[in-house]
């Protein structure tokens, strides 16, 4: 069965202290494993879409890497402002576009 | 550009009620996805449609729940009888797919509903 695990479950950080966040995966035949970040009381925005081992995004502070098994997402020199709940989802083989998503990361960033 | 549109952003209603959720999503996008999150399962896909037409409803937790998409503009998402156990945020999301394409779904800001 597919399957999204994420860790950390909560993570607190202070400010400019990097870090990083895990996704693992198993899923037969990944298509793309896809980062969300969420607000409160908002919907999960799109970050990146990794498609194949050794993959990697990068936007401002955050930068997405894929192997085989997992994903990264690191945080460098983190602000208030990224704090938010960060979502990993996977697409596996299949006739369309079917996310599952993990648990998600809670990050707090504090000055 | 607007993005995916969801009403109500919160409901409150007495179990027993008709609850009805809608969602516009965004212009030119062929898929939309209807999401169910809490604290315990996480965010659940509950139904998918495609071309306007239902493709995937193995989420839809019973016969209570029932979704529509009778234009690429609108769906609604409906609970009849409503129960305290749906209480939860509701998500939309869209987006285009053609082929294998993996384009990113969109999500709106969801509805908050509390039935009590």
């Amino acid at each position: 069965e597919d399957q999204v695990t994420q860790s950390p479950e909560a993570l607190r950080l202070q400010e400019g202290e990097s870090s990083s966040l895990n996704c693992s995966y198993t899923v037969s035949g990944l298509r793309g494993l896809f980062w969300y970040r969420q607000d409160p009381g908002k919907g999960p925005e799109f970050l990146f879409t990794l498609y194949s081992a050794g993959e990697e995004k990068e936007k401002e502070r955050l930068k997405a890497t894929l192997t085989k098994k997992e994903s990264f997402l690191h945080i460098t020199a983190p602000k208030p402002e990224d704090s938010a709940t960060y979502l990993c989802a996977v697409q596996g083989p299949g006739g369309y576009n079917k996310l599952i998503f993990g648990a998600g990361t809670r990050l707090a960033v504090h000055p | 550009d607007a993005g995916v549109i969801q009403s109500p952003r919160h409901e409150v209603t007495e179990m027993g009620q008709e609850v009805t959720l809608r969602c516009k999503p965004i212009s030119g996008h062929n898929s939309l996805f209807w999401y169910r999150q809490t604290m315990m399962r996480g965010l659940e896909l509950l139904i998918y449609f495609n071309n306007n037409v239902p493709i995937d409803d193995s989420g839809m937790p019973e016969d209570r729940f029932s979704a529509k998409m009778p234009n690429a503009s609108f769906s609604t998402l409906k609970i009849q009888p409503s129960e305290p156990r749906d209480s939860a945020v509701y998500f939309c999301a869209s987006s285009f797919e053609e082929g294998y394409s993996n384009q990113p779904q969109h999500f709106g800001d969801g509805t908050r509903l509390s039935i009590l």
